[in-house]
Parts: C-alpha cells; sequence; structure tokens
C-alpha cells in the first residue's frame, strides 16, 4: 500500500497568516497523463471530513479560493493564504491512485 | 438535498455481526462510487469498502472475508455487513460517494457517520 506522510502533526495559526501543510507519499502519484492522484480533506470538530482539493490542484464546490494543492510526484502541499478561526481542524491528504485509497496520519491546525 | 444518512451502528460482541446502512438523496442515487470510511476514537481516516453501480466491489485487506458491501439503487442503500467482529473493528463509519467520477476515491459527499462498538 501506498503510505502517505503528513507534516507537520500540528500547525498553531495566527488568522490573516498564510499556512502550509505539507504531504509525501511513498511512491508517485502522478500518472503519464500528469494528473496528480492526491486529495485533501478538512475534519471540523465533531463534523465528518469535508473534501477540499482533488487530483492534486482542484478546489471542490464551494470551497473559497483561500486553499489551494500543489506539488507532484511525491511531495504535496495544501496551502491557505489567510487563515480564518473556521479553518481549525484536522486536515487529511490522500492517495487515489490506488486501490487501497490511503489518508495522511493528519495534522492538526489550531489557533494561536 | 444532497443527503447519506447511515444506520445500524451499536454495540456488539466480539465475533457478532452488524449490518451497517446507508440511505442516499435522490442525486446521489446517480452516483457510480460508493464507499465506507471509518475513523477510531482519536484516530485517523480508514477506507473499508467500495461498491460501483454495476456491482463490483473492493475491500480493505483487514475486512476482507469479514466484510460485504452492497447497494440497492431502486432503494437507495447501500450496506456494509459485517461479520466475525473483532475490537480493532470499533470506530465510526462514513458513507461517502465519488460523484465526480475519476478514480472513485474522491469523496464528495459524506454522511455523518455511525458508531461501532465491538466489546464484551
Amino acid at each position: 500500500d501506498i503510505v502517505m506522510t503528513q507534516f507537520p502533526a500540528s500547525l498553531p495559526v495566527t488568522p490573516g497568516e498564510p499556512a502550509s501543510i505539507s504531504c509525501r507519499s511513498t511512491q508517485s502519484l502522478q500518472q503519464s497523463n500528469e494528473i496528480n492522484y492526491v486529495d485533501w480533506y478538512l475534519q471540523k470538530p465533531g463534523q465528518s471530513p469535508k473534501l477540499l482539493i482533488y487530483l492534486g490542484s482542484n478546489r471542490a464546490s464551494g470551497v473559497p479560493d483561500r486553499f489551494s494543492g500543489s506539488g507532484s510526484g511525491t511531495d504535496f502541499t495544501l496551502k491557505i493564504t489567510r487563515v480564518e478561526a473556521d479553518d481549525v481542524g484536522l486536515y487529511y491528504c490522500m492517495q487515489s491512485l490506488q486501490t487501497p485509497p490511503t489518508f495522511g496520519g493528519g495534522t492538526r491546525v489550531e489557533i494561536k | 438535498e444532497v443527503r447519506l444518512v447511515e444506520s445500524g451502528g451499536g454495540i456488539i460482541q466480539p465475533g457478532g455481526s452488524l449490518r451497517l446502512s446507508c440511505e442516499a438523496s435522490e442525486f446521489l442515487v446517480r452516483s457510480r462510487y460508493m464507499s465506507w470510511i471509518r475513523q477510531a476514537p482519536g484516530k485517523g481516516l480508514e477506507w473499508v469498502s467500495l461498491v460501483y453501480s454495476g456491482g463490483r466491489t473492493f475491500y480493505a485487506d483487514s475486512v476482507r472475508g469479514r466484510f460485504t458491501i452492497s447497494r440497492d439503487r431502486n432503494s437507495k442503500m447501500m450496506f456494509l455487513q459485517m461479520t466475525d467482529l473483532r475490537a480493532e473493528d470499533s470506530a465510526i463509519y462514513y458513507c461517502a460517494s465519488d460523484t465526480l467520477g475519476y478514480t472513485g476515491y474522491e469523496f464528495e459527499f459524506w454522511g455523518q457517520g455511525t458508531l461501532v462498538t465491538v466489546s464484551s
């Protein structure tokens, strides 16, 4: 199985400031079509996960443009340009290239 | 309205069986791919199983041979029959659907989850 590793595990952020979460896979998630099969989810406290970014850099419906996904191959990044208080929660990367899809361990974003 | 609603969770003894259900709203009935994903208390997310609209199924190694996923599009329902349950199966079980249609694993919609506790 492909292992996804996220860092940092915890990220204190200041509202209005940028934030960045990294994710690394044990094998390349980029196919010959140049699509990177990595998705990002946010699980707010007490809620189900929500899809933020799919296939590397595509924002899901209704996701603010403060969120962006980038990277290729084995190294990926989720960036928030200006963090808001409502962005707190657990962020997960996930590879959708192979069965089983596998999630990173999560990054907990909290307000300083 | 776009909704997935799980039910059927509860407390079950090790070795027991449980059947989870997921009811999809009209929009999601057309979804080609539907999965079960679980989250043990205080832990991360683990994909469990996927069913195509045509019936093809996939399983995580940890549940293969013990869990069976199925889908009845006429009744808008998806099921997860769980047998030989173990303590490590204790988790919130979410049903999720991929309506984007790229890989089957872009989980655009999630239910609220149903809690399964395996304990004697």
